[in-house]
């Protein structure tokens, strides 16, 4: 199975930093990666497919980047809204894997 | 409105089995594939499966943890998705998220574009 493995595992920032989120495959995926935002309580939201497309309705802010077995999610500056967690998740292979979550709070 | 409603969750003993089901609408379901993912209380998102639609043979893929006790299956004639749940164990006991999987056909991949609210499921004698 393809691992995922997501850096940092948290983050403290304050509204209008700069935030990126690392996401490692245990092998060379194609782009078929994925991030969610997840707040408590609530079903996750797709953010980012195929490594870099901005899903419908998802505010600009957010960009996705990466190839090979690197992966980022980038929040450019970030919004009172945007305190949550995120998982990438690889649709390559099966099993699809996610990663372990990063949860973004106020600093 | 594209909507997908999780139902059939609640207490189950070990051993014992269940049935979820993934109520869609407002949106053609007999044209895309589906998931189930779920998350135990406290951790993160853990993938269960998929169903392909039936243009693609309607054929499933699990995950390990799950494989050979769950079953996914779909009704297009009631754009219901289905997840049966056998010899369920205490590590079973997690919300279930039903997600629409839309496809893309110049690439040929799959991304989960739609999630339900979920519905929890929890193991406990």
């Amino acid at each position: 199975d393809i691992q995922m493995t997501q850096s940092p595992s948290s983050v403290s920032a304050s509204v209008g930093d700069r935030v990126t989120i690392t996401c490692r495959a245990s092998e060379a995926i194609r782009s078929w990666l994925a991030w969610f935002q997840q707040k408590p309580g609530k079903a996750p939201n797709l953010l980012i497919y195929a490594t870099s497309s901005l899903q419908s309705g998802v505010p600009s802010r957010f960009s996705g980047s990466g190839a090979g077995t690197d992966f980022t999610l980038t929040i450019s500056s970030l919004q009172p809204e945007d305190f949550a967690t995120y998982y990438c998740q690889q649709t390559d292979i099966f099993p699809w894997t996610f990663g372990q979550g990063t949860k973004v709070e106020i600093k | 409105e594209v909507q997908l409603v999780e139902s059939g969750g609640g207490l189950v003993q070990p051993g014992r089995s269940l049935t979820l089901s993934c109520t869609t609408s407002g949106f053609t379901f007999g044209a895309y594939a589906m998931s189930w993912v779920r998350q135990a209380p406290g951790k993160g998102l853990e993938w269960v499966g998929f169903i392909r639609n039936k243009a693609y043979g309607g054929t499933t893929e699990y995950a390990a943890s799950v494989k050979g006790r769950f079953i996914i299956s779909r009704d297009d004639s009631k754009s219901i998705a289905y997840l049966q749940m056998n010899s369920l164990k205490t590590d079973d006991t997690a919300v279930y998220y039903c997600i629409r999987d839309s496809y893309d056909y110049s690439s040929f991949y799959y991304y989960m574009d739609v999630w339900g609210k979920g519905t929890t499921v929890t193991v406990s004698s």
